[in-house]
């Protein structure tokens, strides 16, 4: 009974350097997304999915970059952290609204980032 | 761009109070609307989604109420316990299926 399911939980970067987080889901859901949350500011969407293979800009994309070979997973990546990038990043995942039901995001633990 | 506002920021009530939470969004051109819980260090649990199309929804002690039209929705918890204790987020859904989210309400109860 994993759910979205986010690795690592805690990383500390050095500025400049690159990471990848990984997202996992097993509910065979079409959509993914991923977004930083800040004290103040809520969560803002960062990059989003809504198949395999396809992927698109949230609201703040820049920095960031993602890829969807997998269904199941949802891959986010950082090319050169810098500090403003410090953060707490949840990755979320539904269904397609095609199935007629109600469809909740859900979310993972979240990964909390530091960079120095 | 969609505005989320939550109001308050934070709250503290006895246990054994309702309350009632606040969400106002400026576009009302929604499919959905969502109320999230989320515990410390942990990600959202989704509590409640209200369709467009609906006024509100209930869950257990929990009803969620939506008024498109002047862009607000509202989340009542009745006879609140301390086990209710969490920050609670509400989120507009546009029909591209972006989520807005609000900054939270943050509720303590007090035993």
């Amino acid at each position: 009974n994993a759910g979205v399911t986010q690795t690592p939980k805690f990383r500390v970067l050095k500025t400049g350097q690159s990471m990848t987080l990984l997202c996992a889901q097993d509910m065979n859901h079409e959509y993914m997304y991923w977004y930083r949350q800040d004290p103040g500011m809520g969560l803002r969407l960062i990059h989003y999915s809504v198949g395999e293979g396809t992927t698109a800009k949230g609201e703040v994309p820049d920095g960031y970059n993602v890829s969807r070979l997998k269904k199941q997973n949802f891959l986010l990546g950082l090319e050169s952290a810098a500090p403003s990038q410090t953060s707490v990043y949840f990755c979320a995942s539904s269904a397609h609204r095609g199935t007629g039901r109600n469809q909740p995001q859900h979310f993972g633990d979240g990964t909390r980032l530091s960079i120095l | 761009k969609q505005e989320v506002t939550q109001i308050p920021a934070a709250l503290s009530v006895p246990e054994g109070e309702n309350l009632v939470l606040n969400c106002s969004f400026t576009d009302s051109a929604i499919y959905n609307l969502q109320w999230f819980r989320q515990d410390p260090g942990k990600g959202l649990t989704s509590l409640l989604l209200i369709q467009s199309s609906q006024r509100e929804q209930t869950s257990g002690r929990l009803n969620a109420s939506l008024d498109k039209s002047s862009g607000r929705s509202t989340l009542y918890i009745a006879a609140s316990q301390p086990g209710d204790s969490a920050t609670y987020l509400c989120a507009a859904v546009n029909t591209g299926n972006q989520f807005y989210f609000g900054t939270g309400t943050s509720l303590t109860v007090i035993p």
